[in-house]
């Protein structure tokens, strides 16, 4: 089963204009993570935000959460044609256990 | 240093064929997984290893999949028979107890399996 949902399942911007992903999620968690998986190709992990973090940036990377609404958002910033890829949330419960990931956002960044 | 390795790439065989997928992780891992990525899904964990022991395999479908990872170290999964509802990409990662604080996994490029 997969714990996160990410909204929107798709999005099509222009190089240069902002990307923002949510994630919603179902349980309590201990952190969440966000990887990008280019086609036909591994994850790779992005950025981890803690449970008692609200806000988290690496690079033109922005990470929210709120465990109030059990949703977090990624931003990225100025975006290029090479962020094109699928971005997945996903969570742990508390102490350490198995990440579940989310179904993904497709972004495609056109020149 | 290397990543994590999987093998082989790709996989097309036919149904009620047996298939065996391998994964050598990146080096002092102790934790390994198997994800199932069906297409436009995310990764679904088959199982999880603790060094040797499989600590997490309550969604591995134990009548056609088994797994193992005899030394602690790489591991191979395997499907007998397959069935068309398998082919998936089959994702292998590592993660290490040094940054268990940070749960970051590294992940293989999978091996995309094929059932006709």
């Amino acid at each position: 089963s997969q714990q996160g949902e990410e909204d929107p399942q798709a999005l099509s911007i222009q190089e240069g204009e902002n990307a923002t992903m949510n994630c919603s999620y179902k349980t309590s968690i201990n952190n969440l993570q966000w990887y990008r998986q280019n086609s036909g190709r591994g994850l790779v992990h992005l950025i981890l935000i803690r449970s008692n973090e609200r806000e988290k940036h690496s690079g033109r990377l922005r990470v929210t959460l709120d465990t109030s609404k059990k949703s977090s958002s990624l931003l990225i910033t100025a975006s290029r044609a090479a962020d094109t890829a699928s971005y997945f949330c996903a969570t742990d419960g508390t102490g350490y256990s198995t990440l579940t990931f989310g179904k993904g956002t497709m972004l495609l960044v056109s020149p | 240093e290397a990543g994590v390795v999987q093998s082989p790439r790709y996989k097309i065989i036919e149904k009620k064929q047996p298939v065996a997928f391998w994964c050598n992780p990146i080096s002092g891992h102790n934790t390994l997984y198997w994800y199932l990525q069906n297409l436009g899904q995310g990764p679904e964990l088959l199982i999880r290893y603790e060094n040797e022991e499989a600590v997490d395999d309550s969604q591995l479908p134990k009548d056609r999949f088994s797994a193992e990872r005899l030394k602690g170290v790489d591991s191979t999964l395997k499907i007998q028979p397959a069935e068309l509802g398998d082919s998936a990409v089959y994702l292998c990662a590592s993660s290490s107890p040094s940054v268990r604080n940070t749960g970051e996994l590294f992940f293989g490029e999978g091996s995309r399996l094929t059932v006709l």
